[in-house]
């Protein structure tokens, strides 16, 4: 079965200063991996997403991440927060169609310094 | 405007009682889903269908029972609801189950006393 592992809990940054999120994925084939953002109250947004093809993708609001196969890993990053970043964040793999559907990790919560 | 729509926004429910989520999407998505968030343990998967007249079991599965009798429709039914249940529920669709983008909902808060 496939799972996400994401191992911090909570962030926190300083406005202006860079970000990465970190996430780590276990799936027997090739992933359809996900990062989602939600602020508090609210749904999930979509940031990015990685199918195939070039390895570094550029997601709304500023976001990229980088698919490494060889550490599964799946990290968000941003050269520069702004204190409306701040929101819990998400990352998901999903099966590609299989049965396995879409499996998110338990979230790291972002805080901004001012 | 196109989406999920979810309801009711929240319910205080008692111990023993039924209670259906109701979940519609107006996208023709093919793949529907219902998860549960829950401090601390993040977004768990209780059931979802791949397409209309198909569902299937998620990760928590047990309490719950869903229905996909049409593609915009997707309740989540809790025969008899517990305490255990209260949570924070969100429907999502997606055109292929796991390979392209979730939309959610904005979520139903149930509070089971």
């Amino acid at each position: 079965a496939q799972s996400v592992t994401q191992p911090d809990i909570h962030i926190t940054v300083s406005e202006g200063a860079s970000l990465e999120l970190r996430c780590n994925y276990s799936y027997g084939a090739t992933p359809y991996l996900f990062w989602y953002v939600q602020s508090p109250g609210q749904g999930l947004q979509l940031l990015l997403k990685y199918f195939s093809g070039d390895t570094l993708v550029q997601g709304i609001k500023g976001f990229e991440a980088e698919f490494k196969r060889s550490q599964s890993s799946f990290n968000l990053r941003k050269p520069s927060v702004h204190w409306s970043d701040a929101a819990e964040y998400f990352c998901a793999v999903g099966s590609g169609g299989g049965a396995d559907g879409l499996t998110f990790g338990k979230g790291t919560h972002l805080i901004i310094q001012p | 405007i196109a989406g999920i729509t979810q309801a009711p926004t929240s319910q205080i429910l008692a111990a023993g009682r039924r209670m259906t989520l109701r979940c519609t999407q107006d996208m023709r998505h093919n793949a529907m889903y219902w998860y549960r968030q829950d401090l601390g343990l993040g977004l768990r998967l209780i059931h979802y269908s791949n397409t209309a007249g198909t569902t299937g079991k998620g990760e928590v599965p047990d309490g719950y029972s869903v229905s996909r009798a049409n593609t915009d429709d997707f309740p989540l039914t809790l025969a008899s609801a517990v305490p255990s249940q209260t949570s924070v529920y969100f429907c999502a669709s997606s055109e292929i189950q796991g390979a392209t983008e979730a939309f959610f909902g904005q979520g139903t808060r149930l509070t089971v006393v």
